[in-house]
């Protein structure tokens, strides 16, 4: 089974400056998904950022991108000019792209993301 | 724009009591899932139902059912509560299993078994 793993429990930034969050997974498969999700103390799990492993170009949003690095296996989130509002615990996810009849999505621990004022 | 909507958002049981977490989407989604959600890990898949009329189990089914009860409607039963059943709930959905598409969370049940 693919798994998920983050290193970091915890992180903290200055605001405005700039946050890099790792996350690494073991998989056999050659086409899949990764996803960062956020979620703050609402508890909604919000989609920051979604990169296609077929695809070599690191995804982008905003202030938000990711450097992927397939051979590595590796999925790291990079947040620049941190705000207040990115304060939130971050999960690093991942689905296989073939039709399996279980293609469900594998979930990291999470990071827990503070900026300071 | 409601997307998922989970009821209830919060509840508080005593062990041994039952219990039915109800999720619907409105996004005409064949596929539907609920995850559960512990402190120190990520979510983990309950069950999932990939299209209307089927249901299979994920992760960690043990002490739960589901029914998938028309194509909006995917809920969970709590037939027997126990403390380690204490945890935050989350339903998701999208479009099929095939689809490219992440998939949508809806908020969140806190369920405490005492």
């Amino acid at each position: 089974a693919q798994t998920v793993t983050q290193s970091q429990p915890e992180m903290s930034v200055q605001e405005a400056e700039t946050v890099t969050l790792s996350c690494t997974y073991d998989t056999s498969e050659s086409d899949y998904y990764l996803f960062w999700y956020k979620q703050p103390p609402s508890r909604q799990m919000i989609l920051v950022i979604r990169q296609e492993a077929y695809k070599q170009q690191n995804a982008t949003e905003n202030r938000f991108s990711v450097n992927f690095q397939k051979a590595a296996k590796s999925f790291s989130l990079k947040i620049s000019d941190s705000q207040l509002g990115d304060a939130a615990m971050y999960f690093c996810a991942y689905r296989s792209a073939i039709l399996y009849y279980n293609n469900d999505m594998r979930f990291g621990a999470g990071t827990r993301l503070t900026v300071k004022p | 724009n409601a997307g998922v909507t989970q009821t209830p958002k919060f509840q508080v049981l005593k062990t041994g009591q039952s219990m039915t977490l109800q999720c619907a989407q409105d996004m005409n989604h064949n596929s539907m899932y609920w995850y559960r959600q512990d402190p120190g890990m990520g979510l983990r898949l309950i069950y999932y139902s990939a299209s209307e009329g089927t249901t299979d189990k994920g992760e960690v089914p043990n002490g739960y059912n589901v029914s998938r009860l028309n194509k909006r409607e995917f809920s969970l039963r709590l037939e027997s509560a126990a403390p380690s059943q204490t945890s935050v709930y989350f339903c998701a959905s999208r479009p099929g299993q095939g689809s490219r598409q992440p998939q949508h969370f809806g908020d969140g049940t806190r369920l405490s078994i005492l």
